[in-house]
């Protein structure tokens, strides 16, 4: 079964508008954290935000904010006030438990029109 | 620049050959991980270490690939006899700690390198 499933190939959003990339995800472990990355045309993976699984608040960091159901075992990345920079790769991914290493979604291709 | 250090950003091998990539992680960091995108995909993890040691290869191809981390220098990744599917982008990323209250467990990715097989 798919760890980290985004559903999103592509996404074409007008600049200034807000956009929602959509993540759910599996596991059994009750201790998990939550990423989402980055990756512009230039090819770095750069991070964005976090949430852990007992976290009571929706992570925030400036533009971004995390829309964590943890019923629904959603993570969906909210970017507020879209702009041409936004456009990139975006990848959500999961850590379980005491587990080192990230599993990573498919990726959802952003593109910010002017 | 105190980021991951990853070499050759491109590199070019025919069929047959070894490759060699290169991770120097950040600063204090002891934890290394191997990634590998193919194009219009996701990181498929490859390979945990720390100093010396393999934690984890479970992403690892049984033959063909391994990597070190040895106690002092650089993290390899070799693969030899590459064949043209081991054409992708492979990321090396670093993390402090194991993940606990004061760290999130959050990696931190070099800038990737691009292995074409021809």
């Amino acid at each position: 079964a798919q760890k980290i499933t985004q559903t999103q190939p592509g996404m074409f959003v007008q600049e200034k508008e807000a956009v929602t990339l959509d993540c759910t995800y599996d596991t059994s472990d009750p201790s998990y954290g939550l990423f989402w990355y980055k990756q512009p045309s230039s090819g770095e993976m750069i991070f964005l935000i976090y949430q852990g699984s007992y976290d009571q608040q929706n992570a925030t960091e400036g533009r971004y904010s995390l829309n964590f159901q943890k019923a629904r075992k959603s993570a969906n990345l909210v970017i507020s006030a879209s702009q041409l920079g936004d456009s990139a790769m975006y990848f959500c991914a999961m850590r379980e438990g005491r587990a080192q290493k990230l599993v990573f979604g498919q990726g959802t291709r952003l593109t910010i029109n002017p | 620049n105190a980021g991951v250090m990853q070499n050759p950003r491109h590199l070019v091998r025919r069929r047959g050959q070894e490759a060699r990539l290169r991770c120097s992680p950040m600063k204090g960091h002891s934890h290394v991980y191997w990634y590998r995108q193919l194009p219009e995909e996701g990181l498929k993890f490859m390979v945990y270490l720390q100093k010396e040691n393999i934690i984890d290869e479970s992403g690892m191809p049984k033959e063909r690939f391994s990597a070190e981390f040895p106690k002092e220098g650089p993290s390899i990744l070799r693969i030899q006899q590459v064949v043209r599917g081991d054409s992708a982008a492979y990321f090396c990323a670093s993390s402090p700690l194991l993940p606990g209250t004061a760290n999130t467990g959050e990696l931190f990715f070099g800038e990737g390198s691009r292995l074409t097989v021809l």
